[in-house]
């Protein structure tokens, strides 16, 4: 059983677009969740996490947004450039004892020149 | 400062052989963590360590044994290979449970 469905699989956005990323979790005993991004033939780097306590984080042009009563949250980047083309995985994790990154299957995006 | 490192960065098995992969931290990290990458299906966690001669099981552990025996090193053993295990192999760490995962740049491993 998926517990953290991500969509779109894949995403085309025109350079200066809004790319948006969703996320949907079931298990309400998640309390963390990080964005991780992955350009090609490398590892994933952490991007920005959000906790539950604020319904929005914004790093720059990258912003979460949380929606608990929903057990939604989603990426938002805006002016999209060609440099933000990659892969994107959310993830969640409890505050429960080892508890572990589960990630969604990823979204690749290609920003368009 | 190297962060983490993984060794190899390529190899092909053939069914049935075994192998090691070897994952190092720089960090000082207690968590160390390895994760499969196939296609359409995310990153997967195979088996975890939260601090040096322990070891866990992840979500996909089967056909796999790890390691920990020195806090740095990290080692995921694959004692009889099978086509299934083709794949992209990455290893994190991380200095507390809840914080940020730094990976490596991934071992590609094919099995025929």
């Amino acid at each position: 059983q998926q517990q953290v469905k991500q969509s779109p699989q894949s995403l085309i956005v025109q350079k200066g677009g809004i790319s948006i990323i969703n996320c949907a979790y079931e298990n309400t005993a998640f309390d963390y969740f990080p964005w991780y991004q992955q350009f090609p033939g490398k590892g994933p780097a952490l991007l920005i996490a959000i906790r539950p306590d604020v319904s929005e984080k914004k790093e720059g042009r990258f912003t979460i947004s949380f929606n608990k009563s929903a057990k939604q949250f989603s990426l938002h980047i805006m002016d999209s450039q060609p440099g933000d083309s990659a892969t994107y995985f959310c993830a969640a994790s409890m505050n429960s004892g080892y508890s572990t990154l589960t990630f969604g299957k990823g979204t690749m995006l290609l920003v368009s020149p | 400062n190297a962060g983490v490192t993984q060794t190899p960065k390529f190899r092909v098995l053939k069914t049935g052989q075994s192998m090691t992969l070897l994952c190092a931290q720089d960090m000082n990290h207690e968590y160390m963590y390895w994760y499969r990458q196939d296609p359409g299906m995310g990153l997967r966690l195979i088996h975890y360590s939260v601090g040096e001669g322990t070891t866990a099981k992840g979500e996909v552990p089967d056909g796999y044994n790890v390691s920990r025996l020195k806090k740095q090193n990290f080692l995921l053993g694959l004692e009889s290979a099978a086509p299934s295990q083709t794949s992209v192999y990455f290893c994190a760490s991380s200095r507390r449970r809840r914080e940020t995962q730094y990976f490596g740049p991934g071992t590609r491993l094919l099995v025929l």
